[in-house]
């Protein structure tokens, strides 16, 4: 079946732009998660759903950032007044219930200039 | 706060060689440890994961061990290939089974012919 998809594979946006950055998770999967993989780090934790609600958001470095899951399935993942920091990789995974493999989709490269 | 870390950065070796990735965390409380591989540009592959409760995984070439009490896991690849070249990532989930991943920062290994 068809794995973790995220659009757009690229995106190069200017200083103080908004960004939606989309996760479609594979279906039936109820749990979803953001990371973001600066150059050179692994992945770091963003936001995690549960269906429709954020069952964790602490890794949201501050309030520019925000992520929605209305009927949970795809999510969106929307950064206000981007900065240069801001670019990086973002990562999308799923899971299902019961399952503990997170499967990941191929990231969107977020570029700020 | 949990930290991972991983041990050697990058490699470098012959096809054929048997290696040894290593990764540590600093809080052994942790629910299972994932191994991944990252492509150039891509997403993370799931390789092996280890419940709490378990010594080690074997999937084909590859074997994880995980040794909980001294926050220590190794990935074993045996006869190694060119095809092995990749990002190795070693992730420590949490307190539940879809709690969040930590993430090391990976080792960047080269199989060479």
């Amino acid at each position: 079946g068809a794995g973790v998809s995220q659009t757009p594979s690229n995106k190069v946006t200017e200083k103080g732009k908004y960004v939606e950055l989309r996760c479609d998770p594979i279906s039936g999967h109820t749990a979803l998660y953001w990371y973001r993989q600066s150059l050179g780090q692994g992945p770091e934790f963003l936001i995690y759903f549960q269906g429709t609600g954020a069952a964790d958001d602490s890794g949201l470095p501050n309030d520019r950032f925000f992520a929605v899951r209305p009927e949970g399935s795809v999510s969106t993942l929307k950064i206000q007044r981007t900065e240069r920091g801001d670019s990086a990789v973002y990562l999308c995974a799923s899971s299902s219930t019961g399952e503990d493999t997170q499967y990941f989709g191929p990231g969107t490269r977020l570029t700020v200039l | 706060k949990q930290e991972v870390t991983q041990i050697p950065a990058a490699l470098s070796v012959p096809e054929g060689e048997n290696l040894v990735l290593n990764c540590s965390f600093t809080d052994s409380a942790i629910y299972n440890l994932q191994w991944f591989r990252q492509d150039p540009g891509k997403g993370l592959t799931s390789l092996l994961l280890i419940q709490s409760s378990q010594r080690e995984q074997t999937s084909g070439r590859l074997n994880a061990s995980l040794d909980k009490s001294s926050g220590r896991s190794t990935l074993y690849i045996a006869a190694s290939q060119p095809g092995d070249s990749a990002t190795y990532l070693c992730a420590v989930g949490g307190f539940y089974n879809t709690d969040k991943l930590i993430f090391g920062t990976g080792t960047r290994l080269q199989v060479f012919p």
